[in-house]
């Protein structure tokens, strides 16, 4: 079992959904939890990052993780064509033996459709 | 912008062969992670250097080897290349050993025939 699991998708909406992307973890000791978006032969590119559990939102978007449950989301409102990509969740124990080693999820494709 | 640069953009190489990939970020990111992500998948971890000293080391072997110099530039040599080690290679750059989280490059794609 991976560490992390993240549905690869695709997953295709219509221009002006909202948009639901999700990950769970089996690592208890992941404090640290980020969202990436990675445009096609690009580096992913930070979008949102939370420590522990809660909510955190930035514009039209909202992450939330549930430490309880292992799962963790992030919220596209008002979805744009620009926001097509693959969104990569990433966590960490934090300086866990020193260096803070993050595990990504495999990534989901979102395409959104004008 | 994240202030991370990568080269080369992209490589072709054949079995066997040996390979350097370079990173450099802007002033202040001391600690660079490097990244293996095949086709599809999300990053793999291979290791971290902090102020020119390995810090940690994912599921690599040692053919998986680094430097980083004292202006916290940092080097990827993979020695005897295998087909297996195609993939795009990414650095991320972050400020101390802290939570902070890490600003990624653009890659190194390589391909090996």
């Amino acid at each position: 079992q991976k560490e992390v699991e993240q549905d690869p998708g695709p997953l295709s909406v219509p221009e002006g959904a909202i948009v639901s992307l999700n990950c769970t973890y089996s690592n208890s000791a992941f404090q640290y939890f980020m969202w990436y978006r990675q445009y096609s032969r690009k580096g992913p590119e930070l979008l949102m990052y939370t420590y522990s559990s809660g909510n955190k939102e930035d514009g039209r978007f909202t992450a939330q993780v549930d430490k309880s449950s292992k799962y963790i989301s992030l919220f596209i409102r008002d979805s744009q064509p620009s926001d097509s990509a693959t969104y990569l969740c990433a966590m960490s124990a934090g300086n866990s033996g020193g260096y803070q080693k993050v595990t990504f999820g495999t990534g989901t494709k979102l395409q959104v459709i004008p | 912008e994240t202030g991370v640069t990568q080269s080369p953009t992209h490589l072709i190489k054949t079995r066997g062969q040996q390979v350097t990939l370079r990173c450099s970020s802007q002033s202040g990111h001391n600690t660079v992670s490097w990244y293996q992500q095949a086709l599809g998948q999300g990053p793999q971890f291979i290791f971290q250097y902090y102020r020119e000293e390995e810090n940690g080391r994912g599921n690599f072997p040692p053919r998986f080897s680094g430097l980083q110099f004292p202006n916290y530039s940092s080097e990827l040599n993979v020695n005897a290349l295998e087909l297996d080690d195609s993939a795009l290679y990414l650095c991320a750059a972050q400020r101390d050993l802290t939570g902070e989280t890490q600003y990624f490059g653009p890659g190194t794609r390589l391909l090996v025939l």
